[in-house]
């Protein structure tokens, strides 16, 4: 069974630039999640889907970010313009279910480097 | 609001040997899941273990163990005998049951190097 992945591993761009990365989930699993880590610091939730629709979008720095689901499969996470503190690494989870002890299966993260 | 605190940026261990990485939590939740993940270089996270905050005993697969202390808040993980492999960023992680929707709070992570 394949894993969440995540392209692109690695992206650079200039400030003022857009970049979209993209989270295929594990097949099935209705929830999907957004996180990022700013170089040094915690890794920080951004949003959750369930199917297409945002469950929780508490996370979003602002409306320079937009992320979708199409059809409840793969996500889409859009960044424009760019900003210099948008610098990180972007990372996707997927669990089939919603609980306390719930696993969430993450991919290998996308390193984004705006110059 | 949740908050996981890992104050080991860096920890050395020879390999065979245990180590314990440190987390502490603060939530005023009273059910909560303290999760950890490892990091290797390949990027990808690998959930090790899950502690449940009304679970009486603490959490162990395989060389992993959580020596989760309630009134204290911490909820350290314990790799025995520890092995080149385990050279990685570990992260502490809490989901709360009410109000935290299914996210994940994370640490800082902390930095294991296993050396031989």
């Amino acid at each position: 069974e394949a894993g969440v992945t995540q392209f692109p591993s690695h992206s650079v761009i200039e400030k003022g630039q857009t970049v979209t990365l993209r989270c295929d989930p594990i097949s099935g699993h209705d929830n999907l999640y957004w996180y990022r880590r700013v170089m040094g610091k915690e890794i920080k939730f951004l949003l959750h889907f369930v199917k297409e629709s945002k469950q929780d979008e508490s996370g979003m720095p602002n409306n320079r970010f937009l992320a979708e689901r199409t059809g409840g499969t793969y996500s889409t996470l859009k960044v424009q313009p760019a900003e210099l503190e948008d610098s990180g690494v972007y990372f996707c989870a997927s669990s089939q279910d919603v609980g306390m002890n719930t696993e969430a299966f993450f991919g290998q993260g996308t390193r984004l480097t705006v110059v | 609001a949740q908050k996981i605190t890992q104050t080991q940026p860096g920890m050395f261990v020879q390999e065979k040997e245990a180590v314990t990485l440190d987390c502490t939590y603060d939530t005023s939740d009273p059910s909560y899941g303290l999760f950890w993940y490892k990091q290797p270089s390949s990027g990808e996270m690998i959930f090790l273990i899950y502690q449940g905050s009304y679970d009486q005993q603490n959490a162990t697969e395989g060389r992993y163990s959580l020596n989760f202390q309630k009134a204290r808040k911490s909820a350290n993980l314990v790799i025995s005998a520890s092995q080149l492999g385990d050279s990685a960023m570990y992260f502490c992680a809490m989901r709360i049951a009410t109000g935290g929707g299914n996210k994940l709070t994370f640490g800082t992570g902390t930095q294991l190097k296993v050396e031989l």
